[in-house]
């Protein structure tokens, strides 16, 4: 079975630029979380959708917004990129993101010139 | 406010030995502690996860030690193996909250030397 697949690896940008990131959940799975980890650190929440529904949001600017779609696969958008968004973008899927173990992807790299 | 504090920040055993990694949190109201694995380039992959209505739980060379009444739980990586070298994380989870998120600690680089 696949596990959670993330795109793009990487990716280059500049500031002020947006940028789209996907996220295939497990197959069965029907919540995706997004984190993002900045060097040196643990992941902090962003968001977590669970049947197409936003359920929780983290810290972040408005900037960043998330969709999930009817194949639970999910798009982190994020506009007017800053220097300080540079990070591994980490996209988690579990059964119901409740009580259950949530598996993560290898990530998105996200640097920001 | 940081939720979950990890200690150490680094930690270095020689093959064969004890890691021992401790996590601290602060609300109550978490009841779903993790343990996570992240190996450079990767995501964070799950290693061990316990609730709190148990003390301790053992997978294989991996043990996580709760205590509630600390808030403390910690995990003991028996046997150390240059294998596994990597950064560990503790987090935890409130399920009863308003959206399900795992809080992180700030990790742990373990360097086990052969």
């Amino acid at each position: 079975d696949a596990g959670v697949t993330q795109s793009p690896t990487h990716l280059i940008k500049t500031r002020g630029q947006h940028v789209t990131l996907r996220c295939s959940p497990i197959s069965g799975h029907k919540s995706v979380s997004w984190y993002q980890q900045v060097l040196g650190q643990g992941p902090q929440f962003i968001f977590q959708y669970y049947e197409k529904e936003e359920r929780g949001r983290g810290n972040f600017p408005d900037r960043f917004s998330a969709r999930q779609f009817p194949n639970y696969s999910s798009e982190l958008n994020v506009n007017a990129l800053l220097l300080g968004d540079s990070a591994l973008y980490l996209c988690a899927s579990s059964l119901t993101g409740l009580n259950t173990e949530a598996f993560f992807g290898q990530g998105t790299r996200l640097t920001v010139v | 406010q940081q939720q979950v504090k990890q200690s150490p920040q680094s930690l270095i055993v020689q093959k064969g030995g004890i890691s021992i990694i401790n996590c601290a949190y602060e609300n109550t109201a978490f009841d779903y502690f993790p343990w996570y694995q992240q190996f450079p380039g990767k995501g964070p992959a799950l290693l061990i996860a316990i609730r709190p209505d148990v003390s301790e739980k053992k997978e294989g060379r991996f043990t996580i030690s709760f205590n509630k009444s600390a808030k403390q739980f910690s995990l003991h990586i028996m046997d150390s193996q240059p294998g596994d070298s990597a950064t560990y994380f503790c987090a935890a989870q409130n399920s009863g909250g308003s959206n399900y998120k795992l809080t992180f600690g700030k990790g742990t680089l373990l360097t086990v030397n052969p």
